[in-house]
């Protein structure tokens, strides 16, 4: 099963709105990332949030993680129609052994319309 | 500083021919990875390369797939008689530390495009 599953599959929402996605996976990890995909494109990564850490912050982004629940959030406000693209959370598993092997969820489409 | 460099962005083949798929990472990293992404899904983690090492190659399948990433030059992910199941996009990602290092990230490339006719 995934590693890191994001919720909802897909978002529509509109202009100015805020957008929230969810990520829950399984395991301990050292850190969560979450990256963006515009499609057809490779994806680019938006914040790194540690597992010490609660929340975080940049820009528009806004990420929280508990790990007690072992899950994550992405919190984009005012959004915009540049930010429709698909969202995927990324753990860094602890047992992996370090070396960056990070497991993707199956993303959450977003679609910000005018 | 040019990003990480994948070509071709497209590659279509036929059953039974092999597919290379090359990957430059951004200058300075020395770290390699590629990733599979089926359409509608996230992606799979294939194999962890450093310069002329493979480290980890847990998620590529052990038939007709390999990977190098050679002292000089780019790193090849080869894909020996390909079947339809293969069609799938490629990407390739960089880094420059391994897990636990400060603002750690992965730098992605555009992808390769592998249709399998």
């Amino acid at each position: 099963s995934q590693q890191g599953e994001e919720d909802p599959q897909a978002l529509s929402i509109q202009e100015g709105e805020n957008a929230t996605m969810n990520c829950s996976y399984k395991t301990s990890i050292n850190n969560l990332q979450w990256y963006r995909q515009n499609s057809g494109r490779g994806l680019v990564h938006l914040i790194l949030i540690r597992s010490n850490e609660r929340e975080k912050h940049s820009g528009r982004l806004r990420v929280t993680l508990d790990t007690s629940k072992k899950s994550s959030s992405l919190l984009i406000t005012a959004s915009r129609a540049a930010d429709t693209a698909s969202y995927f959370c990324a753990t860094d598993p602890i047992l992996t052994g370090g070396g960056n092997k990070l497991t993707f969820g199956t993303g959450t489409q977003l679609k910000v319309e005018l | 500083n040019a990003g990480v460099m994948q070509n071709p962005r497209h590659l279509v083949r036929r059953r039974g021919q092999e597919a290379r798929l090359r990957c430059s990472p951004m200058k300075g990293h020395s770290h390699v990875y590629w990733y599979r992404q089926l359409p509608e899904e996230g992606l799979k983690f294939m194999v962890y390369l450093q310069k002329e090492n493979i480290i980890d190659e847990s998620g590529m399948p052990k038939e007709r797939f390999s990977a190098e990433f050679p002292k000089e030059g780019p790193s090849i992910l080869r894909i020996q008689q390909v079947v339809r199941g293969d069609s799938a996009a490629y990407f390739c990602a960089s880094s420059l530390t391994r897990t636990g290092a400060p603002n750690e990230k992965l730098f992605f490339g555009s992808g390769t495009q592998l249709s399998v006719l």
